[in-house]
């Protein structure tokens, strides 16, 4: 069971390049979602996706864009990476009885 | 504002019990989580609470009170293996999650 894949674990970048970071789920999900996590801060939403074809801001979606093509993908863009974009991100969709989030094993993005 | 606070950090003893505290002020309540993380891994679902009262799951057990705005997690007999950091989210009117920062919990033999 793969769960919520993302690509790639862990990349260095030179600022303003431009960087897509993947995301997969095999669950079906309709919800997903993209968080940063920084040291001292909790998990901050970037942006996020109910269903497809549709998507939505968060509380830090400055300098990234997503889209939901389809059930299953929901890719982030830096535009244009900066330094203070350097920070783990972690994709998660949402199911269960609950709804509880399911993460992927995050992405650790340096921007130099 | 929405507010989530826990304490940075707790240190516990190998096979003695831990309690961790939230304290929060949200637009709404829809229910409160507790997620594990451990070191450069991603955040994993302990539990979840919408009603007031305890949740037992093994060793773990979560309580909630709407009115006052406070969930505990309980960790019993614990393990160096719950070294981690457990964080608190609560879900808002608009289902969205809002974060705690975590607690840092280290486990001392």
């Amino acid at each position: 069971i793969a769960g919520i894949t993302q690509a790639p674990t862990s990349q260095i970048l030179a600022a303003g390049r431009r960087m897509t970071l993947r995301c997969t789920q095999d669950m079906r999900h309709n919800a997903m979602y993209w968080y940063r996590q920084d040291l001292g801060l909790g998990l901050r939403l970037i942006h996020y996706s109910n269903t497809a074809g549709t998507t939505g801001k968060g509380e830090v979606p400055d300098g990234y864009s997503v889209s939901r093509a389809n059930t299953d993908d929901f890719p982030l863009t830096l535009a244009s990476a900066v330094p203070s974009q350097t920070s783990v991100y972690f994709c998660a969709s949402s199911g269960g009885a609950t709804g509880e989030l399911f993460f992927g094993e995050g992405s650790r993005l340096t921007v130099l | 504002g929405q507010n989530i606070d826990q304490p940075t950090e707790m240190t516990a003893t190998e096979g003695a019990i831990v309690q961790i505290n939230c304290t929060y002020q949200t637009s709404g309540f829809n229910g409160l989580f507790w997620y594990q993380q451990h070191a450069g891994e991603a955040p994993t679902f302990l539990s979840y609470n919408v009603l007031d009262g305890l949740e037992e799951k093994g060793r773990f057990s979560s309580f909630l009170s709407r009115s006052k705005g406070y969930s505990y997690l309980l960790l019993k007999e614990l393990q160096m293996k719950d070294s981690a950091s457990y964080l608190c989210a609560v879900r808002d009117s608009n289902y969205q999650l809002i974060w705690g920062a975590g607690t840092k919990l280290i486990i001392k033999p």
